[in-house]
C-alpha cells in the first residue's frame, strides 16, 4: 500500500492563479481531511469528507474548495491564490470518524508559495 | 477558542539526555494524541491517551494524560539523534472533527 499520496510536492503560484492539490489514498478509508500548516502554528483543518459525495467545512475553509467523487481521491482547489495561502498542505485519511477514535494517516505534504 | 499550548517551542540536547515536553490547555479533552513529524513528511501518530491520569509507554517514550484531561506530557529517556523531529499534540474536545493541534516542540538531539 502506498498510503496517502499528494501531488505536487512543491508549487509556486502567482497571485490570482488557480491550482488543484491532488490527494489519493489506497486504504479504502471513508474519512479524508485537508490541513494547512503554517510556521509556528498548529495544523488547521480546511475541509473534510466522510465519504464519496459528502464534504464539509473545517476551521479555515475560505479560499478553498473540495470535491469527493470517489473514495480514493480528495482534491483541494484554490481558485484565486493569495499570499495568505502560502503554506504546507497535508491530506490525511482515517477509517473511523474523528481523530480521537482512530489513526489519521498523513500524506507527505505540498509546499505552496504564492508570490 | 480552544487552544493547545506546547512548551518548549524548541529544544536542543545531547544524545543520552532525558527531556520532557508539555501540552497544556484550559479546556477538557476527550482524548489527546501525540504525533512526530520529520522534515518534508507528514505527522505520524505515536499514541492516543483517553483516560485522565493514563500513562502509556512506547520504548523510551512515556506519555501521560493529566488527571483533569487538560494537559499531557511526553518524556523521552536517553534521547537519540533519531528522536529529532517536531512533536505535535492534538486534542479532541467535541467529538467528530473538532480536533485542534498545538504548534509543536521542535527537538534536536546532537550526537
Amino acid at each position: 500500500n502506498a498510503g496517502v499520496t499528494q501531488t505536487p510536492k512543491f508549487r509556486i503560484l502567482k497571485i490570482g492563479q488557480s491550482m488543484t492539490l491532488q490527494c489519493t489514498q489506497d486504504m479504502n478509508h471513508n474519512y479524508m481531511y485537508w490541513y494547512r500548516q503554517d510556521p509556528g502554528m498548529g495544523l488547521k483543518l480546511i475541509y473534510y469528507s466522510v465519504g464519496a459525495g459528502i464534504t464539509d467545512k473545517g476551521e479555515v475553509p475560505n479560499g478553498y474548495n473540495v470535491s469527493r467523487s470517489t473514495t480514493e481521491d480528495f482534491p483541494l482547489r484554490l481558485e484565486l491564490a493569495a499570499p495568505s495561502q502560502t503554506s504546507v498542505y497535508f491530506c490525511a485519511s482515517s477509517y473511523l470518524q474523528g481523530a480521537s477514535t482512530d489513526t489519521q494517516y498523513f500524506g507527505p505534504g505540498t509546499r505552496l508559495t504564492v508570490l | 477558542t480552544q487552544l493547545l499550548e506546547q512548551s518548549p517551542q524548541f529544544l536542543s540536547i545531547q544524545e543520552g539526555e532525558n527531556l520532557t515536553v508539555y501540552c497544556n490547555s484550559s479546556s477538557v479533552f476527550s482524548s489527546l494524541q501525540w504525533y512526530r513529524q520529520e522534515p518534508g513528511e507528514g505527522p505520524v501518530l505515536l499514541v492516543t491517551v483517553v483516560t485522565g491520569g493514563e500513562v502509556k509507554k512506547l520504548k523510551r517514550l512515556t506519555f501521560q494524560f493529566g488527571d483533569a484531561r487538560k494537559d499531557s506530557s511526553l518524556h523521552i529517556t536517553a534521547a537519540q539523534p533519531g528522536d529529532t523531529g517536531l512533536y505535535l499534540c492534538a486534542g479532541d474536545w467535541g467529538g467528530g472533527f473538532k480536533t485542534i493541534f498545538g504548534a509543536g516542540t521542535r527537538l534536536f538531539v546532537k550526537a
